[in-house]
């Protein structure tokens, strides 16, 4: 079974503080995402990478950044928190083969508030 | 970009039929998705959709139109567990557009007795 892990399920942050959220999955998968989560607004998405080093700006990066170092492992970095990054944030991760359906497979999601 | 619009709620009952829609308005288009979505969940893969048809899988079928841009998940003999998010979403195919997907905001599905 696929797993994707993240690294806390809830976190509560001060204003201008950094925060890293991580995750972590175990099936070798090319594809990395990170997804916020609101109500009324759906699923959107932030950042997603292809590869290793490799990132790429989704519908709503401002006040985000990634990084990716090793193919299991995608970080999603708030540089300075404010409160209207509070927020459901989830993490899913794709097989990347070509031909493949790219079904996401999510791990159980970071409830994040700022105060 | 993606445009994706589905019902904010729908109530059913037990043992019924309920069909949640989905319309799309896309610059290029490489499969659907519905997820399903318990409270406090992560989303769970139910089915996709990539040429026009019916795809069926147990209870659950979801059919596609891609020259209307129109979806639809049909769930069979409801029962209290179907009770969840249903989530819609578009691959985009264009090129650049890296393969993502894109959300609806989701159907509130509740299931009564």
């Amino acid at each position: 079974d696929v797993k994707v892990t993240q690294s806390s399920r809830y976190l509560v942050k001060r204003t201008g503080e950094k925060v890293f959220l991580e995750c972590v999955q175990d099936m070798d998968h090319e594809n990395m995402f990170w997804y916020r989560q609101d109500p009324g607004l759906g699923l959107r998405l932030i950042y997603f990478s292809y590869d290793v080093k490799m990132k790429e700006k989704g519908d709503i990066p401002e006040g985000y950044s990634v990084s990716r170092e090793k193919k299991e492992r995608f970080s999603l970095i708030l540089e300075s928190a404010s409160t209207n990054q509070t927020s459901m944030y989830l993490c899913a991760s794709s097989n990347g083969l070509a031909g493949g359906w790219y079904e996401q497979y999510f791990g159980p999601g970071t409830r994040l508030t700022v105060t | 970009g993606q445009n994706i619009d589905q019902p904010t709620e729908m109530t059913a009952t037990e043992g019924a039929i309920v069909q949640i829609n989905c319309t799309y308005q896309t610059s290029g288009f490489n499969g659907l998705f519905w997820y399903q979505q318990h409270a406090g969940e992560a989303p769970t893969f139910l089915s996709y959709n990539v040429l026009d048809g019916l795809e069926e899988k147990g209870r659950f079928s979801s059919f596609l139109s891609r020259s209307k841009g129109y979806s639809y998940l049909l769930l069979k003999e409801l029962q209290m567990k179907d009770s969840a998010s249903y989530l819609c979403a578009v691959r985009d195919g264009s090129p650049g557009g890296g393969n993502k997907l894109t959300f609806g905001t989701g159907t509130q599905l509740k299931v009564e007795l």
